[in-house]
């Protein structure tokens, strides 16, 4: 079957704009996780989705990131008023259950300019 | 909370030869381990896991880890490195439990295999 599936691959981007990165998770994979890749930070957990709830949202970094699930499939992460600093990969990663092993996407390369 | 240590950002081996890539994790309870592979431009894949039961770990293209709970460790060997093996590699860990569904990795060991 199909993967995580993440769009769009690439994203440039000018500082102060919004972006939105999708996620389409494996089928039938209730637990959704998105992280960040950044060369200083190493792999940062960003939130987590049960179905469509997010009980934790812990990693976010600031109010200006934010993200939602609906159908307990789809999930979109936004970011508003980007800044340089948010240049990363973003991963996303489902897995059939909290306490199974998450599968990833390839990401979403973001560059603010 | 937990933390993963992973010894030595960047290996070289030769081709053929041994792989070994360190890592230790601190918990205060026995975590869940687990070693991803990642290709440039691509993902993290799951290369093998340990939760419970056998402590040498079998995972795929030949890759083995074992855990040691006397050492914190959870080292992943290949006893001959192929071209192919030529990537970034994380280990990760979580904490068994309600609630623990976060993975906390490690800074990543990159992976050259000299021909």
């Amino acid at each position: 079957g199909a993967g995580v599936s993440q769009s769009p691959s690439n994203k440039v981007t000018e500082k102060g704009k919004d972006v939105e990165l999708r996620c389409d998770p494996i089928s039938g994979h209730t637990a959704l996780y998105w992280y960040r890749q950044s060369l200083g930070q190493g792999l940062e957990f960003l939130i987590y989705f049960q179905g469509n709830s997010a009980p934790d949202k812990s990693g976010l970094p600031s109010d200006r990131f934010s993200a939602e699930r609906t159908g307990g499939s789809v999930s979109t992460l936004t970011i508003q008023r980007t800044q340089q600093e948010d240049s990363a990969v973003y991963l996303c990663a489902s897995s059939l259950a909290w306490d199974q092993p998450q599968h990833f996407g390839d990401g979403t390369r973001l560059s603010i300019l | 909370a937990q933390s993963v240590t992973q010894l030595g950002s960047h290996v070289s081996v030769s081709e053929g030869a041994l792989v070994l890539l360190r890592c230790n994790y601190s918990s205060s309870v026995p975590p869940y381990l687990f070693w991803y592979v990642q290709y440039p431009n691509q993902g993290l894949q799951l290369l093998l896991k340990y939760t419970t039961g056998a402590t040498l770990v079998k995972g795929i293209n030949g890759f083995e880890a074992e855990f040691k709970k006397s050492e914190t460790s959870f080292h992943l060997t290949k006893p001959s490195a192929h071209m192919s093996d030529a990537a970034e590699y994380f280990c990760a860990v979580n904490l068994p439990g309600a609630g623990s569904y976060q993975l906390t990795f490690g800074k990543g060991t990159k992976l050259s295999v000299i021909p």
